[in-house]
């Protein structure tokens, strides 16, 4: 079976543009979060989708938006890009929610701003 | 202070030999996370713990919840374990599942 699958692998942006990242959870998988992972430091937490319904949003500001779709699958759209977006940006699936489950991780779309 | 804290940030150590990597946290939880990521940025999940001690292979993780402290070993190490190893948490009391993640330590294994 595949994994969680994200796309782009890389991504090279401007300040001031806009992107979108996709992420494929694993077949079965209901649950989506993001994760932001500036080099040398761990991930930071800045969405969760069950449902297609975003339950849980870390300390982001508003330019970071996310959605999922009725196959799970999800987008996340950073608006007016910032030198400090570049990172690398995880997807992890679960089974479910609200419950300890493990969290499968993809290998992330690198995105460098200049 | 991070709520999530790892020691050592940076590890080298000769194969064999016998590695320990600890994580303290200072919140609830319902449960740890240990990870592994290596340099191509990809994420392996290694244990999930919400008590005692668990072990896969060559890898045991045990927490400690009234400490507030967990920590991963390996036994006879190999160059191959060379990775990043990350402790995550998710907090207790409900809300999202979104882990809070120590910085992760550095680990080399020398031949």
């Amino acid at each position: 079976d595949a994994g969680v699958t994200q796309s782009p692998t890389h991504l090279i942006k401007t300040r001031g543009q806009q992107v979108t990242l996709r992420c494929s959870p694993i077949s079965g998988h209901k649950s989506v979060s993001w994760y932001q992972q500036v080099l040398g430091q761990g991930p930071q937490f800045i969405f969760q989708y069950y449902e297609k319904e975003e339950r849980g949003r870390g300390n982001f500001p508003d330019r970071f938006s996310a959605r999922q779709f009725p196959n799970y699958s999800s987008e996340l759209n950073v608006n007016a890009l910032l030198l400090g977006d570049s990172a690398l940006y995880l997807c992890a699936s679960s089974l479910l929610s609200g419950r300890n489950q493990p969290q499968h991780f993809g290998d992330g779309t690198r995105l460098s701003i200049l | 202070k991070n709520e999530v804290e790892q020691s050592p940030q940076n590890l080298t150590a000769q194969e064999g030999e016998f590695i320990t990597i600890n994580c303290s946290y200072s919140v609830g939880i319902s449960a740890l996370h240990w990870l592994q990521q290596h340099p191509g940025g990809g994420i392996v999940s290694l244990f999930m713990l919400s008590s005692g001690k668990k072990k896969h292979g060559r890898l045991i993780a045990t927490i400690n919840i009234q400490e507030k402290h967990s920590s991963l070993h390996i036994t006879a190490s190999h160059p191959r374990d060379s990775a990043v190893y990350i402790c995550a948490v998710r907090r207790s009391g409900g809300g999202a599942d979104g882990l809070t993640f120590g910085k992760g330590t550095h680990l080399i294994i020398q031949p």
